[in-house]
């Protein structure tokens, strides 16, 4: 089992959908982060939180760190098909200070 | 400002075989971490070297081994190949000063061993 679980594993939508991936632990993280991988590249960081409660933007885009910071969410709005990708979680296990990724959420959005 | 470059891009060996991988960092950045990417298992870490030291270490057999040179470029090796050992083989490189810092992705290598 992975440290970080991500939910749901695949998702296909339709483009202006709305869709939240959830990424959870059991754990306590100093920080999370959310990648997008694109087929054939690496995974590029969209944000980093790393405070409990905290809420980041980025365009159409939604990131919030759970206040007992054990969790996290991606909220994307009006989906579009640039948006299609894999999308991973990773963080920063406190007290181990080790990084850890999620299992990851593959994201299809159809035109 | 370049990215990070690996190569090669793919790679085909047998069982039994080993292979190197090379990976060249942002200028600049003195850390430069090693991930295994597969649809099973996702992206697991393999180790992180900082200024030509093995800093962190993932959950890996000791097959697998790295080094980094002086000018921050870093090389990977599998030695004894495993079928289970195909997968894509990703570098990231970052300032190196915490955890918490974006790391720059290569876009990897991808390795199948027949």
């Amino acid at each position: 089992t992975q440290l970080l679980e991500q939910s749901p594993q695949f998702l296909s939508i339709q483009e202006g959908e709305n869709l939240t991936v959830y990424c959870n632990s059991s754990s306590v993280f100093s920080s999370l982060q959310w990648y997008r991988q694109e087929p054939g590249e690496g995974p590029v960081l969209l944000v980093t939180v790393v405070t409990g409660g905290e809420v980041k933007k980025l365009k159409r885009l939604t990131f919030q760190f759970g206040d007992a910071r054990k969790d996290s969410s991606l909220h994307i709005t009006a989906a579009q098909p640039g948006d299609t990708g894999l999308y991973l979680c990773a963080g920063v296990l406190m007290d181990f200070n080790k990084f850890y990724f999620g299992s990851g959420t593959k994201l299809n959005v159809k035109p | 400002k370049a990215g990070v470059t690996q190569t090669p891009r793919y790679l085909i060996k047998t069982r039994g075989q080993q292979v190197t991988l090379s990976c060249s960092p942002i200028s600049g950045h003195r850390s430069v971490s090693w991930y295994q990417q597969t649809p099973g298992q996702g992206l697991q870490f393999l180790f992180e070297y900082f200024s030509e030291t093995q800093r962190n270490k993932g959950n890996f057999p000791g097959r697998f081994s790295g080094r980094q040179f002086s000018n921050s470029r870093s090389e990977m090796n599998v030695s004894t190949l495993e079928l289970g050992d195909s997968a894509l083989y990703l570098c990231a490189s970052s300032t190196g000063t915490s955890l918490k810092d974006e790391q720059f992705f290569g876009p990897g290598t991808r390795l199948t061993v027949l």
